[in-house]
Formats: structure tokens, C-alpha cells, sequence
């Protein structure tokens, strides 16, 4: 099954400061690539979402990059706020449309104001 | 957008005891949900995967007789955690798919239920 791996497990930026999280994942089946925000004691958000037939997708302050060939995919947060802070999930999910998704172990971003 | 309701947000049960948690797609229909369970400073772990009108599919090392999932309807999801133990205490999410979000994906998550076995 797939396998997802995510690092760093906890980042702290200043405020205003761009933050990256990278993750990677095994099957090259894989087609679809989310990333989630948790704050304490909810469920997850998406925040956003890219599939493989593109390389790179922004929406206003964060991004996401896919590299299929070396089978990882970033996220990008730029001019970071402290509201910003939260745990951050990257998830892959291969084709058919009814298998779940597998989860990267999570970055605690923690932004200083 | 889509929207998954999740109840209750909390619960606190005597071990020995049995819990349900119930997750609701309000807007669209699921033919699929997911039931995951986090703990602490960890990451999501898939328990077990419904399809209305079938049984639910479940991982490796989830116990189909301790955690029963029914999907009866296409709007509906069921956890009940029976014979609850202090070591069952866990953050439970469900998730479901709005087939109907462009024919593409859309998972939607549940707000989650923190389970607390005393």
C-alpha cells in the first residue's frame, strides 16, 4: 500500500517568514495529493489540493509543488501569520476514487509574532 | 461545499461500556466513509472503510468486533465502540467522499470525537 513520509515533524518561523514542508510518498499510482491543517482538538482542513497531471497550484498565500518523477510534493506558505500555526498533514491516495487517504506523520508549525 | 457532521464532540464513558458516534454528509451522499483514529501528537490511522449497504472493511489489526461500523444509508455512518476500555481513549474522525464534487475527490472531514474511557 502507500506510503507517506513528511518532515520536518516541527517548524518554527518568525512571522512574515516562508515556511516549506515536504513529503514523499511510494506508489507511483498515487494521483492525488491534499494537505490538511489541525488545529487542537478538530478535524482535519483541507487547505489545499493538487493532482499528478500538474505541477504546481497556488491560492493566494500557499502553493504546492509535485514532482512526480522523484514522487514528492511541498507545501509552500509564504508571508506566515500566527494564525498560521497548527499541525499540517500531506496525504496521497491512489485511483479508484473509493480508497482512503494515507497520511504523512504531520508538522507542528509553530509562527513567532 | 460539502459538509460531514460528527456526534458527539465528546464523550466520557465508564470502561466496560459501549459508545456510538455517528457521522452525517448534510449536503451530498456518501457511498463511502472512512473511520480514523488519532492519538496524541500522531498522525491519522485508517480503522476501517464503509460502503452503504455493505459490510465495512477493515484494517489490519482493528478489531471488527469491538468497533462496529454501519453505513445503513447514503447520509449516514455509525462507530460504536463496544465494551470500551481506557486504552480505546482516542481522537475518532470520520471522513466520506462527495462522488459528486466534479467526479473528481473531495474528501471531507468530520470535526472528530474525543473519546475518553474512564
Amino acid at each position: 500500500g502507500e506510503n507517506v513520509e513528511q518532515h520536518p515533524s516541527t517548524l518554527s518561523v518568525q512571522e512574515g517568514d516562508s515556511a516549506v514542508i515536504k513529503c514523499t510518498y511510494s506508489d507511483s499510482a498515487s494521483n492525488y495529493f491534499p494537505w490538511y491543517k489541525q488545529e487542537l482538538g478538530k478535524g482535519p482542513q483541507l487547505i489545499i489540493d493538487i493532482r499528478s497531471n500538474v505541477g504546481e497550484k497556488k491560492d493566494q498565500r500557499i502553493a504546492v509543488t509535485l514532482n512526480k518523477t522523484a514522487k514528492h510534493f511541498s507545501l509552500h506558505i509564504t508571508e506566515t501569520q500566527p494564525e498560521d500555526s497548527a499541525v499540517y498533514f500531506c496525504a496521497a491516495t491512489p485511483p479508484p476514487g473509493r480508497r482512503a487517504l494515507t497520511f504523512g506523520s504531520g508538522t507542528r508549525l509553530q509562527v513567532q509574532p | 461545499g460539502a459538509v460531514v457532521s460528527q456526534h458527539p464532540s465528546r464523550v466520557i464513558c465508564k470502561s466496560g461500556t459501549s459508545v456510538k458516534i455517528e457521522c452525517r454528509s448534510l449536503d451530498f451522499q456518501a457511498t463511502t466513509m472512512f473511520w480514523y483514529r488519532q492519538f496524541p501528537k500522531q498522525s491519522l490511522m485508517l480503522m476501517a472503510t464503509s460502503n452503504e449497504g455493505s459490510k465495512a472493511t477493515y484494517e489490519q489489526g482493528v478489531e471488527k468486533d469491538k468497533f462496529l461500523i454501519n453505513h445503513a444509508s447514503l447520509t449516514l455512518s455509525t462507530l460504536t465502540v463496544t465494551s470500551a476500555h481506557p486504552e480505546d481513549s482516542s481522537f475518532y474522525i470520520c471522513s466520506a467522499r462527495d462522488l459528486g464534487f466534479g467526479g473528481g475527490y473531495g474528501y471531507t472531514f468530520g470535526s472528530g470525537t474525543r473519546l475518553t474511557v474512564v
